[in-house]
C-alpha cells in the first residue's frame, strides 16, 4: 500500500517568507507526527497530532510555527516569515495510534531559506 | 536534549564483516527502536524491543537491550554495501508513546 507521501520535496524560499509543507499519512493512521532534521543534527520532534487535535505542540520552536490536521488524514506545517536557521529536513511521519508502535517516515521536505 | 546517544559516532567496514553500534539513554522507557535513514532523507522502521526484552532478531539484525544499563546494541551481521547508511535509536518520550525522542546517530560505512 501507499506510504507516507510528503510535498514539497525540495523547496527553496526566501527569508521572511511563509511556506506549507504537506504530509499525507498511511490511510488509517490516527497518530501524525513532524520532526525536524538540522545539518548534522539528529531529529527533533516538533508537533504531534491524534486525530485533528496536537495534544503536544511541545517541539514547536517559535509561534512562527504552526499546524493544522484536517479530516484525521492530511497534515500541514506552516512556517511564516522564514528564518536562515529554520533551514532542514522536514519529516513527517505516521503510526497505527499512538502505543508502542513503530513510526513510518515520509521522505521528508529539504527546506532551503536564502 | 536528546534521549540516547550513539556510539560510535562513525563507523568504516569492509562487506562481510559485522557491524555493532551502540545506544544508551536517560530514562525509564516502555520500549527502544532502530531506524535507518539513507542519504539524509526518510526514515525506514528496523525492529522495536520491548523493555521485557533482551533480545530480538530480524533476518541479520540483533538488537540488544539492558535496561539496568540503560543502553541498547544494534548489531548487523554479514554486511553489505546497501548496508550503508545512519542508524538511530529512538525512544518514546517518558510518560508518552506518542514523541521518539532520537539520538544523534551512527553513519555507517560498508566498502565493497
Amino acid at each position: 500500500g501507499a506510504g507516507v507521501s510528503q510535498s514539497p520535496s525540495n523547496k527553496v524560499t526566501e527569508k521572511g517568507k511563509d511556506v506549507e509543507l504537506r504530509c499525507d499519512p498511511i490511510s488509517g493512521h490516527t497518530a501524525l507526527y513532524w520532526y525536524r532534521q538540522s545539518l548534522g543534527q539528529g531529529l527533533e520532534f516538533l508537533i504531534y497530532f491524534q486525530g485533528n487535535s496536537a495534544p503536544d505542540k511541545s517541539g514547536l520552536p517559535s509561534d512562527r510555527f504552526s499546524a493544522e490536521r484536517t479530516g484525521g488524514s492530511v497534515s500541514t506545517l506552516t512556517i511564516q516569515r522564514t528564518q536562515q536557521e529554520d533551514s532542514a529536513v522536514y519529516l513527517c511521519a505516521s503510526s497505527l495510534d499512538p502505543g508502542p508502535y513503530e513510526q513510518y517516515f515520509g521522505p521528508g521536505t529539504r527546506l532551503t531559506v536564502t | 536534549s536528546q534521549q540516547g546517544e550513539e556510539d560510535p559516532q562513525a563507523l568504516s567496514i569492509q562487506e562481510g564483516e559485522n557491524a555493532t553500534m551502540n545506544c544508551s539513554y536517560k530514562t525509564s522507557i516502555n520500549n527502544l527502536q532502530w531506524y535507518r535513514q539513507n542519504s539524509g532523507r526518510g526514515l525506514v522502521h528496523l525492529i522495536l524491543i520491548r523493555s521485557n526484552e533482551r533480545e530480538k532478531h530480524s533476518g541479520r539484525l540483533r538488537v540488544t537491550l539492558d535496561t539496568s544499563k540503560k543502553s541498547s546494541s544494534l548489531l548487523i551481521t554479514a554486511s553489505r554495501a546497501a548496508d550503508t547508511a545512519s542508524y538511530f535509536c529512538a525512544t518514546p518520550s517518558w510518560g508518552g508513546y506518542n514523541k521518539l525522542i532520537f539520538g544523534a546517530g551512527t553513519r555507517l560505512a560498508v566498502h565493497p
